[in-house]
């Protein structure tokens, strides 16, 4: 099963614009990470967020984190067409999980040109 | 330092035949994952390791399926029949420490049932 839903599924923007998209899962977790896949590179880490912070930068990543909505939001600001790829979240239950690493749907992030 | 290792890259069998995967994680790497990924979904968990022991099975078709990792270091996931069903990016990652850390990802074996 999912732990997580991104929103949208789909997102395409043109170069230079910021792109957000979201997650909303449903257990307690430990922290939340966004993951980054294309045909190229594979599934890569992009950012790890742990329950008890709010927001995280990393270059040009902004995620946030609301552990009472059970959402995070990833936010790319500048967009390339390097950035062109899926994304997904994916969590580390909390207690009594098992610690388990569960991914979401995703969103497939188009930037053009 | 190295990455995760998979192989096979892609395999084509027939329904009903048997396959196997293998990994080799990061050196030092405790926890070990297998994921299915089915074109268009997200990646979901097979069995999850730390160390040789399993931490985490529940979505795995123990019918079919089979993993194990010995010595606690590289893993091997079989299935045996292969169903059309199964036809999917077999994906394995590795983490320094369970629950914490972030996973670091072979590039997967593309499996196709015909």
């Amino acid at each position: 099963s999912q732990q997580g839903e991104e929103d949208p599924q789909a997102l395409s923007i043109q170069e230079g614009e910021n792109a957000t998209m979201n997650c909303s899962y449903k257990t307690s977790i430990n922290n939340l990470q966004w993951y980054r896949q294309n045909s190229g590179r594979g599934l890569v880490h992009l950012i790890l967020i742990r329950s008890n912070e709010r927001e995280k930068h990393s270059g040009r990543l902004r995620v946030t984190l609301d552990t009472s909505k059970k959402s995070s939001s990833l936010l790319i600001t500048a967009s390339r067409a390097a950035d062109t790829a899926s994304y997904f979240c994916a969590t580390i239950g909390g207690p009594g999980t098992a610690s388990k690493l569960t991914f979401g749907t995703g969103t497939r992030l188009q930037v053009t040109l | 330092e190295a990455g995760v290792a998979q192989s096979p890259r892609y395999k084509i069998i027939e329904k009903r035949q048997s396959v196997a995967f293998w990994c080799n994680p990061i050196s030092g790497h405790a926890t070990l994952y297998w994921y299915q990924q089915i074109l268009g979904q997200g990646p979901k968990l097979l069995i999850q390791f730390q160390n040789n022991g399993v931490v985490d099975d529940s979505q795995l078709p123990k019918d079919r399926f089979s993993a194990e990792r010995l010595k606690g270091v590289d893993s091997t996931l079989k299935i045996q029949p292969a169903k059309l069903e199964d036809s999917a990016v077999y994906l394995c990652a590795s983490s320094l420490v369970l629950g914490v850390a972030e996973a670091f990802f072979g590039q997967g074996t593309r499996l196709t049932v015909v």
